[in-house]
């Protein structure tokens, strides 16, 4: 069955600190998968997207993320992470055949000062 | 010039009674969604609809049901509210790769 999974459900990291998020991804054919950030009681922005092309794709408010084909992963990743950066992370994948984006469970990510 | 609206924000209403949640987006996409994001933070699609199609989730009890007027609107009407389906709904439209998303309305049934 084609799904996309964060396998942590609460990540912290210290000021400063670089950050990763996890998400592995489960389709047929070739994936396109994105990154959304959903801070205290907002809607979901959009952070980046992979289509094709270079794995390393780079997003807003200086995330990037990283494709692996071979681990099926789509790891979200900040060098340095800001108090800001605090909030709920969904990884999402638009499945074969369909139109709609399928989110995974999220990560909600606390950056400690 | 808010690209995807929707209203209310919020929504406290009683077990049993009807109610609707309006969208719109000013983008000029094609599809729109709704969907709806539990007290575990899940987000599930719901619905989905273009000027042809409509495509539901299996899982949506048909007490939901999503009105259309026009291609810049899908509202999400509700018949006989249950205490479950408090939550946040959101609504969403695309052209090709590019989703946005409303702010959410967050509905509690009391």
């Amino acid at each position: 069955a084609q799904s996309v999974a964060q396998p942590e459900d609460q990540v912290n990291v210290a000021e400063g600190n670089p950050l990763t998020v996890k998400c592995t991804y489960s389709v047929s054919g070739n994936p396109y998968l994105f990154w959304y950030v959903q801070y205290p009681n907002r809607g979901l922005q959009f952070l980046l997207k992979y289509i094709t092309g270079d794995n390393l794709v780079k997003g807003s408010y200086g995330f990037e993320a990283e494709f692996n084909k071979s681990q099926t992963s789509f790891h979200l990743k900040k060098p340095s992470a800001l108090v800001s950066d605090s909030a709920l992370y969904f990884c999402a994948v638009l499945l074969t055949g369909a139109n709609n984006l399928f989110f995974g469970t999220g990560t909600r990510l606390t950056v400690i000062p | 010039d808010t690209a995807v609206s929707q209203t209310p924000k919020y929504l406290v209403t009683q077990m049993g009674n009807d109610k609707s949640i309006k969208c719109e987006q000013n983008l000029g996409h094609d599809t729109m969604y709704w969907y709806k994001q539990d007290s575990k933070k899940f987000l599930k699609i719901m619905f989905s609809y273009n000027n042809k199609e409509l495509i539901i989730n299996e899982t949506v009890p048909n007490r939901f049901s999503p009105k259309s007027p026009d291609k810049a609107h899908l509202n999400l009407h509700i018949n006989s509210l249950e205490l479950g389906d408090s939550a946040v709904y959101f609504c969403a439209s695309n052209h090709g790769l590019l989703y946005t998303f409303g702010s959410g309305t967050r509905l509690t049934v009391v």
